[in-house]
């Protein structure tokens, strides 16, 4: 078991690029949440899956985010024509269905739009 | 709307005494609160959780209090040591599943 893997650590972008993130969850996490963080707040729910199946989608994910998750394994976020205010560390965790052991985060990937 | 709030930002604490962090939220439908710690440059790992069920959760030198009437919950660490310096998150979920954070604590533990 090697955590919640998130590639890559950092991206920096020009403004108006695409660009994807992934996520690897532990082997038998069923389910997967992406977050995003900015300065000073906590992390901000966007998106979450159970196996495959997409169940949930923040407001804050606006058309130009999609995240997918094939084959319930891992997951990737992609969010096209970036703005400067998708500046952000963007975060995933998984975990099993007993809330009582909590989500596993990732380390994140720290998006820089310039 | 913030539904999970931590209005002390900071808190200074000498090694080996008590810390104490609070956390206050408005949705009276959440039914599980946690609380993470996270280091710079890294995810939020998780500490320990309580459900609505109870009103107090202990592991180790960590014990979270839930006081329900007041939408009130804290995380005590005793005694603290200068690795517990890191920002602590509250957080809180209902049946939708997703987990709603708050601001954010810097704890710092000087010796």
């Amino acid at each position: 078991d090697t955590g919640v893997s998130q590639d890559p650590r950092h991206k920096i972008t020009k403004r108006g690029q695409n660009v994807t993130f992934r996520c690897d969850p532990i082997s038998e996490h069923n389910r997967l949440y992406w977050y995003r963080q900015t300065l000073g707040q906590g992390p901000e729910f966007l998106t979450y899956f159970q196996n495959e199946a997409q169940l949930e989608k923040s407001r804050l994910l606006s058309d130009r985010f999609s995240a997918e998750r094939p084959k319930g394994s891992f997951s990737t976020l992609e969010i096209q024509r970036t703005e400067q205010g998708d500046s952000a560390m963007y975060l995933c965790a998984s975990r099993t269905r007993d809330r009582g052991y909590g989500y596993t985060f990732g380390s994140g990937t720290r998006l820089t739009v310039v | 709307d913030q539904q999970v709030k931590q209005n002390s930002p900071s808190l200074s604490v000498q090694e080996g005494r008590i810390s104490i962090l609070n956390c206050d939220y408005t949705n009276s439908m959440f039914d599980y609160f946690l609380w993470y710690k996270k280091y710079p440059a890294e995810g939020p790992t998780f500490l320990i959780s309580i459900s609505s069920i109870k009103d107090k959760n202990e592991d180790g030198r960590f014990t979270v209090f839930l006081n329900k009437s007041a939408k009130h919950l804290s995380l005590h660490i005793v005694p603290s040591q200068p690795g517990d310096s890191a920002v602590y998150f509250c957080a809180a979920s209902e049946d939708t599943d997703k987990l709603i954070f708050g601001t954010g604590t810097r704890l710092q533990v000087f010796p």
